[in-house]
C-alpha cells in the first residue's frame, strides 16, 4: 500500500511569508502528527490530529497551525516565516491507537531566505 | 528541555562487529520507546520498539535494552553491516497518545 506522500519536497518561502504544506497518510490511518527536524535539535513535535481534531500540541508557537480532513489528509501552516523556521518538516501517520509507532513520510524541505 | 538524549551524534563500526547506541531520558512516566533508523532524503523508518514492562526486546540483529532505573536504553545490532549506516533516532512517550520525544539522533557507519 503506499506510504506517507508529503508535498511538495522542497519550498523556498521569503521571510514574512506563509507557507503550506500537505501530508496524505497511509490508508485507513487516522491520526497524522507532524516535526520539525534542525541539526542538533532532532525531531521536534509540532502537533497531533485525530479524527479532524488536534490531539495534542508542542510547544511552538501560535504561528504554526495545522489541520486535518475528513479524509484523513493533513496540512501545516506557517505564518510570518522566520530564518529559523527552515527544517525538514515531517509528517507521520498511524492508527492513532496508543503504543503504535509512526510510519514517516519523506519530509518537506523548508529553506526560508 | 530535550527530555530524551543521545549523547553520541556519531558511531564509527566495523563490518561484522557489533554496533551499539545509547539513549538516555529524563522522565521517568515514559513508558514506550522506539528507535527510528533515517537515510538521507527518506523520512524516519521505525526499526523496534519496547514497552516499561520489558528490558529487552529482540528482532533478527537488532535487540533493544531498557535499564528503567538508570532512565537509559540502548540497541545493538549484530552483526553490522554497511547497509546500517544511517541516523538512529530513539524516541519515548507517556502512554496517554501518541506524542513522541525524539532524541537528537546518532550517525552510524558501518565501515566495510
Amino acid at each position: 500500500k503506499a506510504g506517507v506522500t508529503q508535498t511538495p519536497r522542497y519550498l523556498i518561502k521569503t521571510r514574512g511569508q506563509q507557507v503550506t504544506l500537505s501530508c496524505s497518510p497511509i490508508s485507513g490511518h487516522r491520526s497524522v502528527s507532524w516535526y520539525q527536524q534542525t541539526p542538533g535539535q532532532g525531531l521536534q513535535f509540532l502537533f497531533e490530529y485525530f479524527s479532524e481534531t488536534q490531539r495534542n500540541k508542542g510547544n511552538f508557537p501560535g504561528r504554526f497551525s495545522g489541520r486535518q480532513f475528513s479524509n484523513s489528509r493533513s496540512e501545516m501552516n506557517v505564518s510570518t516565516l522566520e530564518l529559523g523556521d527552515s527544517a525538514l518538516y515531517l509528517c507521520a501517520s498511524s492508527l492513532g491507537l496508543e503504543g503504535y509507532g509512526y510510519t514517516f513520510g519523506s519530509g518537506t524541505r523548508l529553506t526560508v531566505v | 528541555d530535550q527530555q530524551v538524549k543521545q549523547n553520541s551524534p556519531s558511531l564509527s563500526v566495523q563490518e561484522g562487529r557489533i554496533s551499539i547506541l545509547n539513549c538516555d531520558y529524563t522522565n521517568s512516566m515514559f513508558d514506550y520507546f522506539l528507535w527510528y533508523k533515517k537515510y538521507p532524503a527518506e523520512g524516519p523508518t521505525f526499526l523496534i520498539s519496547i514497552s516499561s514492562i520489558k528490558d529487552k526486546n529482540e528482532d533478527g540483529r537488532f535487540t533493544v535494552f531498557l535499564n528503567k532505573s538508570a532512565k537509559h536504553l540502548s540497541l545493538h545490532i549484530v552483526p553490522s553491516q554497511p547497509g546500517d549506516s544511517a541516523v538512529y533516532f530513539c524516541a519515548a512517550s507517556l502512554n496517554t497518545g501518541n506524542q513522541f520525544y525524539f532524541g537528537t539522533g546518532t550517525s552510524l557507519t558501518v565501515i566495510p
